[in-house]
């Protein structure tokens, strides 16, 4: 079966760095996704990885390797508003998108 | 301004009254999908659409349909509603291209209560 796993929850200090884990075991691999959902609103993207490496986009960076079915998401210099669940997802290869539960981060000032 | 509508935003229905829930994308995108979202279970794809005229079953596609008639509408179908299908739902949509950004945009979801 399909099966993308992370941690339930987190938490980190303001200011601080935080890597987020993802493990994924689908059929074949279209790239993956890690997006933010703030409680009661629709997810917004944060970024995609088709090849291995590292992508970075400001205080967010995220990176894959394909031969090990992981990803992580770097979150820096963390201020409250990072406050949110981080949700991994994986385009396997009929295009069907698989999600992760989703990583609760909670934030201490 | 680039967006994915969802209609309507909130609903209560009772069981066996049919009911559909639009999404339409202003964005000329070709992938087009559902999910529900339930409390310890997370996102789960209803049903995907790479185009027009062209639907798949996701992980839970029971109790819904689905149809692709025109490029920026998939409307979700529930023929004859259940108290399990009680869930927020979103509509997303991307473009398909392989080796590109395929940045998902989210509907603003669509919390329904089947009584």
């Amino acid at each position: 079966g399909q099966n993308i796993d992370q941690p339930t929850e987190m938490t980190a200090t303001e200011g601080a760095i935080v890597q987020i884990n993802c493990t994924y075991q689908t059929s074949g691999f279209n790239g993956l996704f890690w997006y933010q959902q703030h409680a009661g609103e629709a997810p917004t993207f944060l970024s995609y990885n088709v090849l291995d490496g590292l992508e970075e986009k400001g205080r967010f960076s995220s990176f894959l390797s394909r031969s090990k079915g992981y990803s992580y998401l770097l979150l820096k210099e963390l201020q409250m508003k990072d406050s949110a669940s981080y949700l991994c997802a994986v385009r396997d290869m009929d295009d069907k998108i698989i999600f992760g539960k989703g990583t609760r981060l909670h934030i201490l000032p | 301004e680039a967006q994915v509508t969802q209609n309507p935003r909130y609903l209560i229905t009772v069981t066996g009254k049919k009911l559909t829930v639009t999404c339409s994308q202003n964005m000329n995108h070709e992938y087009m999908s559902w999910y529900r979202q339930d409390p310890g279970l997370g996102l789960r794809q209803i049903y995907y659409s790479m185009n027009v005229e062209v639907t798949d079953k996701g992980d839970v596609p029971e109790g819904y349909k689905v149809s692709r008639k025109e490029k920026r509408n998939f409307p979700l179908i529930l023929e004859s509603p259940s108290p399990n299908q009680t869930s927020l739902y979103f509509c997303a949509s991307s473009l398909l291209g392989s080796g590109s950004t395929d940045t998902q945009y989210f509907g603003p979801g669509t919390r329904l209560t089947v009584l």
